[in-house]
């Protein structure tokens, strides 16, 4: 079956610890996406690619970085730079265009003990 | 004027009536208007969408109607069940250059189907 992967669903940081979520996708999307979910505050965008090797900053990029190595994945690391970092991960794909289905992962919750 | 304004933040209907979910934009370069469902703890799910050629479409129990004029866009959703408790996120996009063509989303809707 096509789709996204998340890992680890659930995940615990120490303060000061870089993490990295994974996403990977097989469904031969070009454009990756990641977002922060937070009560109340909606979805907002990270980062996002439209190919390999290139990749944008969205609204909140300070205190994350990321990579697109290969069209499958799109992972995404969690700075000690990061203020606030427990919240929920999204990533997400989609074919390009501004049209069109994004196909979410089942996300992964950060928490920051 | 990328924001994209919804409300109410939470809405709670008897079973069997009628959720109405409203958003409005500001940037008339918008031209693809999305409603997700996410349920807890999962990844958010296309329910339908619309383009401004039409005024309203509808999927089984759900309906988009769109007023251009107004900018205004709101999902209703008829006969609501149980099942159909989720979050609901109204999307806006278009072809404003930079942006790239992203999704902006409104900020959410709980609702909640009381049997």
């Amino acid at each position: 079956d096509g789709g996204i992967t998340q890992s680890p669903k659930y995940l615990f940081r120490k303060e000061g610890q870089n993490v990295t979520l994974s996403c990977e996708q097989n469904l031969n999307h070009d454009a990756m996406y990641w977002y922060r979910q937070d009560p109340g505050q909606g979805l907002r965008l990270i980062y996002y690619s439209q190919i390999v090797n290139d990749f944008q900053k969205g609204d909140i990029a300070e205190g994350y970085s990321v990579s697109r190595e290969k069209k499958e994945s799109f992972p995404l690391t969690v700075t000690s730079a990061q203020k606030n970092p427990t919240a929920f991960y999204l990533c997400a794909s989609k074919e390009q265009g501004w049209t069109g289905e994004l196909f979410f992962g089942e996300g992964s919750r950060l928490t920051v003990l | 004027q990328q924001q994209v304004k919804q409300s109410p933040q939470s809405l709670i209907v008897q079973k069997g009536g009628i959720s109405i979910i409203n958003c409005a934009y500001e940037n008339t370069a918008f031209d693809y208007f999305p409603w997700y469902q996410q349920f807890p703890g999962k990844g958010p799910a296309l329910l339908i969408a619309i383009r401004p050629d039409v005024s309203e479409k509808k999927e089984g129990r759900f309906t988009i109607s769109f007023n251009k004029s107004a900018k205004q866009f709101s999902l209703h959703i008829m006969d609501s069940q149980p099942g159909d408790s989720a979050t609901y996120f109204c999307a806006a996009s278009g072809d404003p250059g930079g942006s790239q063509g992203n999704l902006i989303f409104g900020k959410g809707t709980k609702l909640s189907v009381k049997p």
